[in-house]
């Protein structure tokens, strides 16, 4: 039940396109969505993160989309740049749980030029 | 501002030896978290504090793993008798409320 499942687990996009990444989860006590961004040798560092009570957040090219009720919730980047190639993860806390954060298994984005 | 630091970056060490790993988080920041991650997988939660005191240690995979956060500030992940399977990066995050920056991890190469 603490599970969060990612898709893909890799993906290509060509330049200026809309990535996609999504994820599940099972727990109905998560109310805290964040997204990661990694690169090799370097630690995740917060992309973008949303809340249950709205059903987007947009943030510059970033935008999270939220299904309560389906228990999914999504990463788009539009207008995909080659910098934007890097590992994806998404992630799911509670407050109850003091926020410790369940992370998805992750998504390699590449974006070719 | 500074951000989250670990030291050392790598560190190597032979199976059965003890290995220490630092954490100094951002300033003023109440919430300290350690997370393991295998290679190609997501981080996977080990234990947390708030200020010295480690409120959640459930994620710790064996009592091999110990860890410490004295005087609230720094922190120590601390594996005894380091077996194969420990090999990993370890990160540690800190977080002021909601959102936890990471540091950018110790590879730990046990051999």
């Amino acid at each position: 039940q603490q599970q969060v499942k990612q898709s893909p687990q890799s993906l290509i996009v060509q330049k200026g396109g809309i990535s996609i990444i999504n994820c599940a989860y099972e727990n109905t006590a998560f109310d805290y969505f964040p997204w990661y961004q990694q690169f090799p040798g370097k630690g995740p560092a917060l992309l973008i993160a949303i809340r249950p009570d709205v059903s987007e957040k947009k943030e510059g090219r970033f935008t999270i989309s939220f299904n309560k009720s389906a228990k999914q919730f999504s990463l788009h980047i539009m207008d995909s740049q080659p910098g934007d190639s890097a590992t994806y993860f998404c992630a799911a806390g509670a407050v109850q749980g003091a926020q410790k954060l369940v992370f998805g298994q992750g998504t390699r984005l590449t974006i070719n030029p | 501002g500074a951000g989250v630091s670990q030291s050392p970056r790598y560190k190597v060490a032979k199976r059965g030896q003890d290995v220490a790993l630092r954490c100094d988080p951002i300033s003023g920041h109440v919430s300290l978290f350690w997370y393991q991650q295998a290679l190609g997988q997501g981080p996977e939660f080990l234990t947390y504090f708030q200020n010295e005191a480690q409120l959640d240690k459930s994620g710790l995979p064996s009592d091999r793993f110990f860890a410490e956060r004295p005087e609230g500030s720094v922190s120590t992940l601390k594996i005894q008798r380091t077996q194969q399977e420990d090999s990993a990066v370890y990160l540690c995050a800190s977080s002021y409320r909601d959102e936890q920056f990471f540091g950018p991890g110790t590879r730990l190469t046990v051999l």
